[in-house]
């Protein structure tokens, strides 16, 4: 049982380039959300997605774009990755599901921005 | 807007003994739920115990159960003969059912001594 799955788990990158952050849920799952977790603190929501087709902004926007590609997939994408995007990025889904509003993560990717 | 407050940044404990640890939230909304997550240094998140703020009943699951008082807002986590493994970041949070927006407490650091 997979669960969430993200891809790359590891990434460095140059400051300006771009890349995509993929992820994919096998649970049937309306929501999926992009946090970012800096070094000693929490969670921060970049966007989420309540259902497919739409998307919304989370606490921390700017510098990430997101698609709902259908109801397995979201991805976040940076179009120009700056130092500051230096993190560590986690994606989750939820659902009304069996166990109701229980929000489950993938194993979340390192990015480096150098 | 809800806000998760953790009022120990970190706390310590030896093994075999008990610690609490604090959440404090703030919602105008009657009915949510309220969860905890560890998340050990792999960094992957874990969910520990989950509440249903319509439920009077603390939820228990083995070690871990919660001391949950919707009047004063608080939903504090206790863990009982702690084991070297808990050692970790623990997380509050706080959803909204249909919200599908999960809001997260800056964590508590639990160090469990030998």
């Amino acid at each position: 049982n997979a669960g969430v799955t993200q891809t790359p788990k590891f990434q460095v990158l140059k400051t300006g380039q771009s890349m995509t952050l993929q992820c994919a849920q096998d649970m049937n799952h309306n929501s999926m959300y992009w946090y970012r977790q800096d070094p000693g603190m929490g969670l921060r929501l970049i966007y989420y997605s309540a259902s497919e087709g739409t998307t919304d902004k989370g606490e921390v926007p700017n510098g990430y774009n997101v698609s709902r590609l259908n109801k397995r997939e979201f991805s976040l994408r940076l179009e120009s990755a700056a130092p500051s995007q230096t993190s560590v990025y986690f994606c989750a889904s939820s659902g009304l599901t069996g166990v109701g509003n229980t929000i489950y993560f993938g194993e979340g990717s390192w990015l480096t921005v150098v | 807007a809800q806000t998760v407050t953790q009022s120990q940044p970190e706390m310590s404990v030896q093994e075999a003994e008990t610690v609490t640890l604090s959440c404090t939230y703030d919602t105008s909304e009657s009915n949510y739920y309220l969860f905890w997550y560890k998340q050990p240094p792999s960094r992957q998140m874990i969910l520990v115990i989950r509440q249903e703020a319509y439920k009077q009943q603390n939820a228990t699951e083995n070690r871990f159960s919660v001391n949950f008082q919707k009047a004063a807002k608080s939903f504090s986590l206790k863990i009982s003969d702690s084991q070297l493994g808990d050692t970790a970041m623990y997380f509050c949070a706080f959803m909204i059912p249909y919200g599908q927006n999960f809001v997260f407490g800056p964590g508590t650091r639990l160090s469990v001594l030998p």
